[in-house]
């Protein structure tokens, strides 16, 4: 079964401060990875998302996520954080593109002025 | 142009009703999916459908019925309803053969009184 962990509900940093999310996963398949942003009263929105290939992956929003298997981590980070960045973020694995998602727990974040 | 809708987007109702929620999406996609998100943000599958067939179906209670008419729809129909029940549920497809990630909608947030 696949499981993801992501560490710390609620992360608060300052406008212009890097913004870091830990994800882990755990997957008995090499692992399909996703970031998923979710701003109030809306749908989710993929940020990025690895597949295969280049490990450093960059998505919208100037975030960008690396793989790294040895560490069975995703984390998902971003140089400047924007007032318009707060949001609840979710990691997710599957075993394909086209398959189901296992999300962590989500993460919110609350960008400070 | 919404890829992947849902209606209604809140829906009150009172504990014992039996009420529904549609999804359609109009991105060909073969595979939809049914998310249930709690009041803590955790996002569980519940059901997917290939091209109109079940294929997962996540230990979810029976007064829960997905029906599929097409591969464009993917319908929720809940019997009975219980106040643990109240929820955001999300509607989402994806492509079963290319490298692509699911899209969601924009959720149905369910309130049993």
């Amino acid at each position: 079964a696949q499981s993801v962990t992501q560490l710390g509900s609620h992360v608060s940093v300052s406008e212009g401060a890097l913004v870091l999310l830990r994800c882990n996963y755990s997957s008995s398949v090499p692992p399909y990875l996703f970031w998923y942003v979710q701003y109030p009263n809306q749908g989710l929105q993929l940020l990025l998302k690895y597949t295969t290939g280049a490990t450093l992956v960059k998505g919208i929003n100037g975030f960008e996520a690396e793989f790294k298997k040895s560490e069975t981590s995703f984390h998902l980070t971003k140089p400047s954080a924007h007032m318009s960045d707060a949001a609840e973020y979710f990691c997710a694995v599957s075993k394909a593109a086209g398959n189901k998602l296992t999300f962590g727990g989500g993460t919110r974040v609350l960008v400070k002025p | 142009d919404t890829a992947v809708s849902q209606t209604p987007k809140y829906l009150v109702t009172q504990m014992g009703n039996d009420k529904s929620i549609k999804c359609e999406q109009n991105l060909g996609h073969d595979t939809m999916y049914w998310y249930k998100q709690d009041s803590k943000k955790f996002l569980k599958i519940m059901f997917s459908y290939n091209n109109k067939e079940l294929i997962i179906n996540e230990t979810v209670p029976n007064r829960f019925s997905p029906k599929s008419p097409d591969k464009a729809h993917l319908n929720l129909h809940i019997n009975s309803l219980e106040l643990g029940d109240s929820a955001v549920y999300f509607c989402a497809s994806s492509p079963r053969d290319v490298d692509t990630e699911a899209f969601f909608g924009q959720g149905t947030r369910l309130t049993v009184v």
